[in-house]
């Protein structure tokens, strides 16, 4: 089944700098990638998502990329602002419909 | 749209005890999955139902949990004789059918979550 690996598991950076989270998978059927935040005691919401038929996605501040031949997709957040501290979750669809998850990664943006 | 909709949001058990989580899922998705998170953890699939059907329960422990989606009603994680290793934040997300995958809806929208504390 699909793996989903995450790094790094922590975060921090300078409110108006980059961010990126990079995520690995392992089932190169895998055709569909969400990014989720999750707030203190909130559920997660859905930030942006990708396609297999797409290399690049961009909405705001916010962009992800995808290498299907490398099997690894990532998260770019700029301008960061202290709304964005969170914890963000990467995730994959593989060929059986499942959806899997990472670890996570708790960002922080320090003032 | 109500959204996705789970109940309890908070349960005490003690050991031993059964407890029951429901999840409606969104109007117009057909699929439920389970996650179950713990303090300052990951989401961690469980089971992945459609109506009257499982279709992956691979990450579901063997014994003391069960999942259901019945015709009629929500979809049910039951876990049986807790103990205090079940205390997490239990997701129920939902998903259109599978041929919607590649439209711009969104996939998996998550419900509030069921808090689970076992005493």
């Amino acid at each position: 089944g699909e793996n989903v690996e995450q790094h790094p598991s922590t975060l921090s950076v300078q409110e108006g700098d980059s961010a990126v989270i990079k995520c690995t998978y392992s089932d190169s059927a895998s055709n569909y990638f969400p990014w989720y935040k999750q707030e203190l005691g909130k559920r997660p919401q859905l930030i942006i998502d990708i396609r297999s038929n797409v290399g690049e996605k961009k909405d705001q501040r916010i962009a992800v990329t995808l290498n299907k031949t490398a099997k690894h997709f990532s998260l770019h957040i700029t301008e960061t602002q202290p709304e964005d501290s969170a914890v963000y979750f990467c995730a994959a669809r593989g060929r059986d419909d499942k959806i899997i998850f990472g670890k996570g990664t708790r960002l922080h943006i320090l003032p | 749209n109500a959204g996705v909709m789970q109940n309890p949001r908070h349960l005490v058990r003690r050991r031993g005890q059964e407890a029951r989580l429901r999840c409606s899922p969104m109007k117009g998705h057909s699929h439920v999955y389970w996650y179950r998170q713990l303090p300052e953890e990951g989401l961690k699939f469980m089971v992945y139902l459609q109506k009257e059907n499982i279709i992956d329960e691979s990450g579901m422990p063997k014994e003391r949990f069960s999942a259901e989606f019945p015709k009629e009603g929500p979809s049910i994680l039951r876990i049986q004789q807790v103990v205090r290793g079940d205390s997490a934040a239990y997701f129920c997300a939902s998903s259109p059918l599978r041929q919607e995958a590649f439209s711009g809806a969104n996939v998996l929208t998550f419900g509030a979550g069921s808090r689970l504390t076992v005493l």
